[in-house]
């Protein structure tokens, strides 16, 4: 049971070039998100999603869009990146048991640098 | 506004003493969820904890216990007999149901480290 999985790890980018992050989920569950972290600074919410071929907004969304065709997949997409999207990326799933008591499990991060 | 605040940047703590994490928060909405995550030097970010608004007992999971004071709008984590692997950055986290999802908001974080 992996749980959580991301693809890539590490990965660096020039300005301006595209890229697709990955999320893999083995849990069955329903929900997803994509957060990013910065230094000094907790996670923060860029897109979700509460099930297959649904999407939604979070806090920062401008920059990435998302996809999930399949439930246990979610895509994070930067069109073009800028140096102020490098972050560590993080995306997380839950299983809807109640709205504000649902967990959360994190996948491993990815680390993305703009240059 | 809804908020997490973490006013410790750093502690130390000796091997095998308690230590107390502390977070307070705001919003003014009644139903919420309280989490705390650990992320240790490698990067993974790991569900410790969690405390509901309405739940009448302080949350415990083995040595990680949930100090939770409604009226102060606190919930500290404490983390009995430290040991050196509890060295990481723990986070706060609040959820508030957003009509389709909760949705986390953390706080800052609090970078630990446990001296032998």
């Amino acid at each position: 049971n992996a749980g959580v999985t991301q693809t890539p790890k590490f990965r660096v980018l020039k300005t301006g070039q595209s890229m697709t992050l990955l999320c893999a989920q083995d849990m069955n569950h329903e929900y997803m998100y994509w957060y990013r972290q910065d230094p000094g600074m907790g996670l923060r919410l860029i897109h979700y999603s509460v099930g297959e071929g649904t999407t939604a907004k979070g806090e920062v969304p401008d920059g990435y869009n998302v996809s999930r065709l399949k439930k246990q997949n979610f895509l994070l997409g930067l069109e073009s990146a800028a140096p102020s999207q490098t972050s560590v990326y993080f995306c997380a799933s839950s299983d809807p048991q109640g709205a504000w008591t649902d967990t959360q499990y994190f996948g491993p991060g990815t680390r993305l640098t703009v240059l | 506004a809804q908020k997490i605040t973490q006013t410790q940047p750093g502690m130390f703590v000796q091997e095998k003493e308690a230590v107390t994490l502390d977070c307070t928060y705001d919003t003014s909405d009644p139903s919420y969820g309280l989490f705390w995550y650990k992320q240790p030097s490698s990067g993974e970010m790991i569900f410790l904890i969690y405390q509901g608004s309405y739940d009448q007992q302080n949350a415990t999971e083995g040595r990680y216990s949930l100090n939770f004071q409604k009226a102060r709008k606190s919930a500290n984590l404490v983390i009995s007999a430290s040991q050196l692997g509890d060295s990481a950055m723990y986070f706060c986290a609040m959820s508030i149901y957003g009509g389709a999802t909760n949705k986390l908001i953390f706080g800052t974080g609090t970078l630990l480290a446990v001296q032998p």
